[in-house]
């Protein structure tokens, strides 16, 4: 039973280019959370997208940065424009349900990442 | 503005000794609180996470308590080992959660 995958592993752009990040949740997973940690930092929440929707987008820049997550096919995360600021690793995690305030948590798993470089 | 605050930043314990990572919060609205375990190169894991109902949970070698109060919990380590050098992260979240707000991470060092 694979994992949160996670491509690429490492990107380096220039800046002004655009970055792609994939990530193919856990079979039967179908809530994701996308996470930036910045070096020496812990992750900081950019967005929780189901499929076809964006649930809480309050983590993520208004400008330049974009989510979704296609009923086929695996989330994607879009940074145009990169600037140095952006160099992090970028972290998805998926969960089968969200969690519902009763019975207890959803376990999020998290991919390995995909560590960002911006010249 | 930081939600969990954590410390130490970094651990440095013999094999066979007890670390200690702290963390706080503010917001009473969180009601789980997670650790996770992350390895160079990896995404983290879930290790062990607590709700503030009981003050102590043991899994293992690893313990969190709970000080609902102070509004501060702590994981313990018992017997540890060079294998859980590793970087550990406390996490919170609210009621229909949809993120965790974490910490800024300790980094442990076990040594032989």
């Amino acid at each position: 039973n694979a994992g949160v995958m996670q491509n690429p592993r490492h990107l380096v752009r220039r800046r002004g280019q655009e970055a792609r990040l994939r990530c193919s949740p856990m079979k039967g997973h179908s809530h994701v959370y996308w996470y930036r940690q910045l070096p020496e930092e812990g992750l900081k929440f950019m967005v929780y997208l189901q499929k076809e929707n964006i649930i809480d987008e309050s983590g993520m820049p208004k400008e330049r940065f974009s989510a979704e997550f296609p009923k086929e096919g695996p989330s994607i995360l879009r940074i145009q424009q990169v600037v140095r600021g952006d160099s992090a690793a970028y972290f998805c995690a998926s969960s089968l349900r969200a969690g519902s305030g009763l019975a207890g948590r959803e376990t999020q798993y998290f991919g390995p990442g995909t560590r960002l470089l911006v010249l | 503005q930081q939600q969990v605050k954590q410390s130490p930043q970094s651990l440095i314990v013999q094999k066979g000794g007890i670390p200690i990572i702290n963390c706080a919060y503010e917001n009473t609205a969180f009601d789980y609180f997670p650790w996770y375990q992350q390895f160079p190169g990896k995404g983290p894991a879930l290790l062990i996470a607590i709700r503030p109902d009981v003050s102590e949970k043991k899994e293992g070698r690893f313990t969190i308590s709970f000080n609902k109060s102070a509004k501060q919990f702590s994981l313990h380590i018992m017997d540890s080992q060079p294998g859980d050098s590793a970087t550990y992260f406390c996490a919170a979240s609210m009621p229909n959660f949809n993120k965790f707000y974490f910490g800024s991470g300790t980094k442990l060092n076990v040594k032989p």
